[in-house]
């Protein structure tokens, strides 16, 4: 079956350590996104990738960083300079701009807490 | 500033009756609008969309309606049924050839048997 996954299901962080969260899909979707989700704010984007080797900062990108190498894997990096990183973060994935209404593809989400 | 809102945080409804929730949007070049169910600790699903030409679009119990002048879209779930106890997301995108959506914050909805 096709989709997304992510990994891992809960990651703990220590002070000013670098933890990068997994996410692959093999939906053959050009576009893939990070959002995270804070209680009481929805889901706000971090960044976004339209094609390979390509991607742009979302609304909130400071202190993260992604990579898109393989069209089908889109890791995030929550780095130190994040100053408040714990929260569940969500991949997910979408054709290309041909079909706005079929809507992204959710991943199942990394919990990230800071110890 | 919150370009998609949904103002009621969370919403009881008995199980066989309607559950409408509702989203409002400030920005009006928005041309496309989603809804999603999310469970706990799961990643959000797709339930159904709509685009701004048209102001109703119908899914087995699921619609959707789009009001343009009000710049506000409701979904209906007719009949309720407890399964349907999640939280719901509104998403709203404009339709500048990078599909970005915008999410509301929410609505958590409760199917009480």
């Amino acid at each position: 079956d096709g989709g997304i996954t992510q990994s891992p299901k809960y990651l703990f962080r220590k002070e000013g350590q670098n933890v990068t969260l997994s996410c692959e899909q093999n939906l053959n979707h050009d576009a893939m996104y990070w959002y995270r989700q804070d209680p009481g704010q929805g889901l706000r984007l971090i960044y976004y990738s339209q094609i390979v080797n390509d991607f742009q900062k979302g609304d909130i990108a400071e202190g993260y960083s992604v990579s898109r190498e393989k069209k089908e894997s889109f890791p995030l990096t929550v780095t130190s300079a994040q100053k408040n990183p714990t929260a569940f973060y969500l991949c997910a994935s979408s054709r290309d701009s041909s079909a706005p209404l079929d809507g992204y593809t959710f991943g199942s989400g990394t919990r990230l807490t800071v110890v | 500033d919150q370009q998609v809102k949904q103002n009621s945080p969370s919403l009881s409804v008995q199980e066989g009756r309607i559950s409408i929730l509702n989203c409002d949007y400030t920005n009006s070049m928005f041309d496309y609008f989603l809804w999603y169910k999310k469970y706990p600790a799961e990643g959000p699903t797709f339930l159904i969309s709509i685009s701004s030409i048209k102001d109703k679009n119908e899914d087995g119990r699921f619609t959707v309606f789009l009001n343009k002048s009000a710049k506000h879209l409701s979904l209906h779930i007719v009949p309720s049924q407890p399964g349907d106890s999640a939280v719901y997301f509104c998403a709203a995108s404009a339709a500048s050839g990078t599909y970005k959506y915008i999410f509301g914050t929410g609505t958590r909805l409760k199917v009480l048997a």
